[in-house]
């Protein structure tokens, strides 16, 4: 089964500045079936990412996923407000795990 | 409204059971595939179990095998999870979520706020 590990586990930023999240997968994800949710405390997360870099409905585009293989990134151009939150990365296709998690904070 | 709502949860004592259920509205069910997804206290997700469209494909994580067993009625437009053999470890607050397809799965772009379970004695 593959394991994702997020990292870091916590990024520190301000408003504006540029946010990149990192997954890497213990083996090749096939198709690139690796998909990104974001979680704000008290609600159920909302998915942004799909086949590693296509953008979920209404999803804004300074939100842009990358990555083929084992390494897989999300990446915030900008950040507003309301992206102070957890990451999660996820597997799909044949098994579904997910990652551990970036905290995105207010620095 | 696009909706999932999720209800069943509660206080169980270790080893017994419970039985969750999601109502789905404003899409066609029958369509998709559905899943269960935890999240104990201040953890991370856990995919639990999915089901096809035409309950043709389960699938469970290992850590639920053999106690969990998802169900779905299409003609109520709902999803079941029933727990049983619970353990401590089983408290979380379990989503319902919407598959982007009929089978084979894919990502989840619908989720319900989650019913908690607590396993205590």
């Amino acid at each position: 089964e593959i394991v994702l590990t997020q990292s870091p586990g916590t990024l520190s930023l301000s408003p504006g500045e540029r946010a990149t999240l990192s997954c890497r997968a213990s083996q090749s994800v096939s198709s690139s079936y690796l998909a990104w949710y974001q979680q704000k405390p008290g609600q159920a997360p909302r998915l942004l990412i799909y086949g590693a870099s296509s953008r979920a409905t209404g999803i804004p585009d300074r939100f842009s996923g990358s990555g083929s293989g084992t390494d897989f990134t999300l990446t915030i151009s900008r950040l507003e407000p309301e992206d102070f939150a957890v990451y999660y990365c996820q597997q799909y296709g044949s098994s579904l795990p997910f990652g551990g998690g970036t905290k995105v904070e207010i620095k | 409204e696009v909706q999932l709502v999720e209800s069943g949860g509660g206080l169980v004592q270790p080893g017994r059971s419970l039985r969750l259920s999601c109502a789905a509205s404003g899409f066609t069910f029958d369509d998709y595939a559905m899943h269960w997804v935890r999240q104990a206290p201040g953890k991370g997700l856990e995919w639990v179990s999915g089901i096809s469209w035409n309950s043709g494909s389960i699938g469970y994580a290992d850590s639920v095998k053999g106690r969990f067993t998802i169900s779905r009625d299409n003609a109520k437009n709902s999803l079941y999870l029933q727990m049983n053999s619970l353990r401590a470890e089983d408290t979380a607050l379990y989503y319902c979520a919407k598959d982007m397809a009929s089978s084979g799965w894919y990502p989840f772009d619908i989720w319900g706020q989650g019913t908690m379970v607590t396993v205590s004695s």
